[in-house]
């Protein structure tokens, strides 16, 4: 069975700091994959990136960066230069190829002060 | 946008009660997922349609049902509510299966209240 921790629960930061949140996952699937959604506080689940286990090339979005290590089986979104928009629950998930569904972690509550 | 449409978007009943949340996916996709989120259990999945068929369950109660219709929408009914049942509701939805897992894009969701 899979599992995702995300460890921090609530961060806060003030605007401009960057801030990271991590993921570790657990998984004895071979091909698996890894996604991170945001929560704003309207309540919709946005999809921001998918990770396929065979790819471990990082991966930079604007001012979002992505850090995936298989040999720590961690999976760190970083965020520069923050603003207060970017203030959500961001949930980091895990799938695989067998079934259909993600298991997510419980979320880490990101609040960044102007 | 998702492109996922979810209603109703607020729902309040009473305990003992049946109410029926409706999913249309994304143009396309003929994956629709059911999940829960509540403060206690986090983000849950709780049933998988493809193409009309059931394809995967999770922690899906026996008081709760869905289905997938002809023209792809889902609906979830839950029945005998229970103060516990009051979470949001998501929908999600895919292109497919075949290509291992796809991404899941998600409704605005359905926010439930059982008092």
């Amino acid at each position: 069975a899979q599992k995702v921790t995300q460890a921090q629960t609530e961060i806060s930061v003030v605007e401009k700091e960057d801030v990271t949140l991590d993921c570790v996952y657990e998984t004895r699937d071979t091909t698996y994959y890894l996604f991170w959604y945001k929560q704003p506080p309207s309540g919709e689940l946005v999809f921001l990136i998918r990770r396929n286990s065979f790819d471990e090339q990082n991966e930079i979005s604007g001012r979002y960066s992505w850090n995936f290590q298989k040999s720590t089986s961690s999976f760190n979104f970083t965020i520069t230069a923050s603003q207060v928009v970017d203030s959500a629950v961001y949930f980091c998930a895990a799938g695989s190829s067998n079934t259909g569904k993600l298991i997510f972690g419980q979320g880490t509550t990101l609040q960044v002060k102007p | 946008d998702s492109g996922v449409t979810q209603t109703p978007k607020h729902l309040i009943t009473a305990t003992g009660q049946r109410v029926t949340l409706r999913c249309s996916p994304r143009s396309g996709d003929l994956s629709v997922y059911w999940y829960q989120q509540s403060l206690d259990q986090g983000l849950q999945f709780l049933i998988q349609y493809y193409n009309g068929e059931e394809r995967a369950k999770g922690n899906i109660l026996e008081r709760f049902s869905a289905q997938q219709f002809p023209d792809l929408h889902s609906e979830l009914n839950l029945s005998s509510l229970e103060l516990g049942d009051s979470a949001l509701y998501f929908c999600a939805s895919s292109v497919s299966l075949d290509r291992g897992q796809e991404t899941q894009y998600f409704g605005p969701g359905t926010r439930l209240l059982v008092l």
